[in-house]
Parts: C-alpha cells; structure tokens; sequence
C-alpha cells in the first residue's frame, strides 16, 4: 500500500537558518504531493502541493519538487523564522483511493 | 467559508460515558474524512465518506466507535462507552471530489478519565 516516510524529528534550528525536511514517499499509482504545517492547537493547513513529476509547491518561502526517480518530495526553506515552528506533515494522495496518506510529522522550533 | 467547523473544541468525560464529536464540512465538499492524532500513532484515518455515504471504515478501531453522516452538511463521531485509551485530537477534513486537497477542522481535544 501507500506510504510516507519522514525525517526523525524534532528539529531544531536559528533564526534565518536553513531548513530542509526529508520526506519519501512509496506508492502506486502517480500520486499528489502534499506538506502540511499544523501550529499549535490547531488543524492542519495546507502549505503546498504538486500534482506531477518535477512540479514545484511554494508558498510562504516553503519549496518542495516532486522528484518520481527519487521518490521524494523534500521540504526547504532558505531563512526560516521563529514563527515557522510546527509540526510538518508530508502526505500523498492516490487519485483512485482519494484518501491522504500521511508520513508521522516533524516537529520544528526555530530559536531567536 | 468559514472552513470545517467542529465542536465541541474540548470535552472532558468519565470513562463509560457516550461521546458525540460533530463536524460541519466545507459547503460544497462531497468528501469528509474523519482523523485521529495521538502523540504515539500519529495522525490516523478513522473513516471517510463520499456523497454522505461511508467508503472506507476499516481505520475505525472497534465497534464502541461509530460514525454518522446524515446529510452533506454534517456529520457525527460517536464513542460508546468511552475508554481513558480513546483521549486524543479528533479532527474532521472534508475535500471536493474532484480535488485532492482536504481542508480541516481545529480539531476537538477528547479526554476521558
């Protein structure tokens, strides 16, 4: 079946410092791609997505491309900020079952 | 749209007693999805509906659980009896049929003692 594979947690990192979350993925079909961010106390948000090969998500300064020969879907952020601390979920989507298959989250804190 | 709305945000409850968590998806979603988050198993799919009727049950761990979706604006969770082990963060998600993309809910904070 479908699957998700994140980096350990949790991540630590300086203000403006580089971010990247590894996540692969196992399925298939031609599955979406998805990263969630979920702030404390609250539900899942939608942070990007590509829906093909070699697409690229962005949003906020978040990066991810759909690597197929990889089987990746890696999450990056060139200066994060201290309000990018989350817990990040990297999640696929096979069309037919039309259920998000979620990877286990990473947990980041920036520090000031 | 005011996105997934669900209640109640917290519920504390004895051990025994029956629980009813409610969702009211996105207007316009055919598709609902029901989640369960707990520091040990992460994020879990409990069930999920298309068109108000239930596909996929098979997340839900046992028969005390039990899930309702009498129309297209609303749906129902219900434990019966609850147990301490069913505390966690119920969340409620609903996507078009068409799209992949699921929208959630803030979540209800369960604690049974």
């Amino acid at each position: 079946g479908d699957s998700v594979t994140q980096m350990e947690g949790p991540v630590t990192l300086s203000e403006e410092a580089f971010l990247t979350i590894n996540c692969t993925y196992t399925a298939t079909g031609y599955p979406s791609l998805f990263w969630y961010v979920q702030y404390p106390g609250e539900g899942l948000q939608l942070l990007l997505k590509a829906t093909k090969a070699d697409d690229k998500g962005s949003n906020k300064g978040f990066e991810a491309t759909y690597r197929k020969e990889t089987t990746s879907f890696h999450l990056e952020k060139g200066s994060v900020q201290v309000s990018d601390s989350a817990v990040y979920f990297c999640a696929l989507s096979d069309g037919s079952a039309r259920q998000l298959t979620f990877g286990s989250g990473t947990q980041l804190t920036v520090l000031p | 749209d005011a996105g997934v709305i669900q209640s109640p945000r917290h519920e504390v409850t004895e051990m025994g007693q029956e629980v009813t968590l409610r969702c009211k998806p996105i207007s316009g979603h055919n598709s609902l999805f029901w989640y369960r988050q707990t520091m040990m198993r992460g994020l879990e799919l409990l069930i999920y509906f298309n068109n108000n009727v239930p596909i996929d049950d098979s997340g839900m761990p046992e028969d005390r659980f039990s899930a309702k979706m009498p129309n297209a604006s609303f749906s129902t969770l219900k434990i019966q009896p609850s147990e301490p082990r069913d505390s966690a963060v119920y969340f409620c998600a609903s996507s078009l049929v068409a799209s992949t993309e699921a929208f959630f809910g803030q979540g209800t904070r369960l604690t049974v003692v």
